[in-house]
């Protein structure tokens, strides 16, 4: 599975929308990419995935850009409680291993 | 539905004993997975099951053992506990099919002493 990178930490005001990038410049034509987020010390939580065309769920939208080299989720109107690590990863269809980056810790303030 | 349980949730053992974690889950997934999770770090894959009576190393898997005996089923054994395994351990599981997310559970708070 190609490898991900996401920047270390973010912040965002409350209300305001939360974007979060990911490079994933090595992904092959097979591999989607799968959002998860972990808040606190709770187990992980899936929140969206995608292959080529944006999606767009309850909880966030996925934006993948043309060239699939990079995708940026976005949380509309970003609560306390969104705060969380955020994992982006790529994954192919056939994969057995799920792996997991270092993710990007996001603060929403007040 | 309960989704995915662990069992214990907290456990703290002297080293060198012996321990099994528990991960049930009642959703019918083939895949079943062990992370270990370290103070501000992401989430390593210990091992993993794509089955029934299959079971398959992960990137960390030194000093655990598993098994899958039943499909609902993945237990994570350490036969001999060191501090280093001090941690908070994820279990997980997913669907064969393609392109289904995974379901993890609350997790297992370890500390070796």
């Amino acid at each position: 599975d190609a490898k991900t990178t996401q920047p270390p930490s973010m912040d965002c005001a409350e209300g305001r929308a939360a974007n979060l990038p990911c490079n994933h410049s090595t992904i092959s034509g097979n591999e989607y990419v799968y959002w998860y987020r972990q808040i606190h010390s709770q187990g992980p939580q899936y929140i969206i995935h995608g292959l080529k065309n944006n999606e767009t769920n309850e909880m966030a939208s996925l934006i993948i850009t043309e060239d699939r080299k990079s995708s940026t989720l976005i949380l509309p109107h970003a609560t306390l409680r969104d705060t969380a690590v955020y994992y982006c990863i790529v994954r192919s269809s056939g994969a057995q291993k799920l792996v997991f980056g270092q993710g990007t810790r996001l603060t929403i303030n007040p | 539905n309960a989704g995915v349980t662990q069992t214990p949730k907290f456990r703290v053992l002297k080293t060198g004993q012996s321990m099994t974690l528990l991960c049930a889950q009642d959703m019918n997934h083939e895949y079943m997975y062990w992370y270990r999770q370290d103070p501000g770090m992401g989430l390593r894959l210990i091992h993993y099951s794509v089955g029934e009576g299959t079971t398959a190393k992960g990137e960390v898997p030194d000093g655990y053992n598993v098994s899958r005996l039943k499909k609902q089923n993945f237990l994570l054994g350490l036969e001999s506990a060191a501090p280093s395994q001090t941690s908070v351990y994820f279990c997980a599981s997913s669907l064969l099919m393609m392109n289904t997310e995974a379901f993890f559970g609350q997790g297992t708070r370890l500390t070796v002493v």
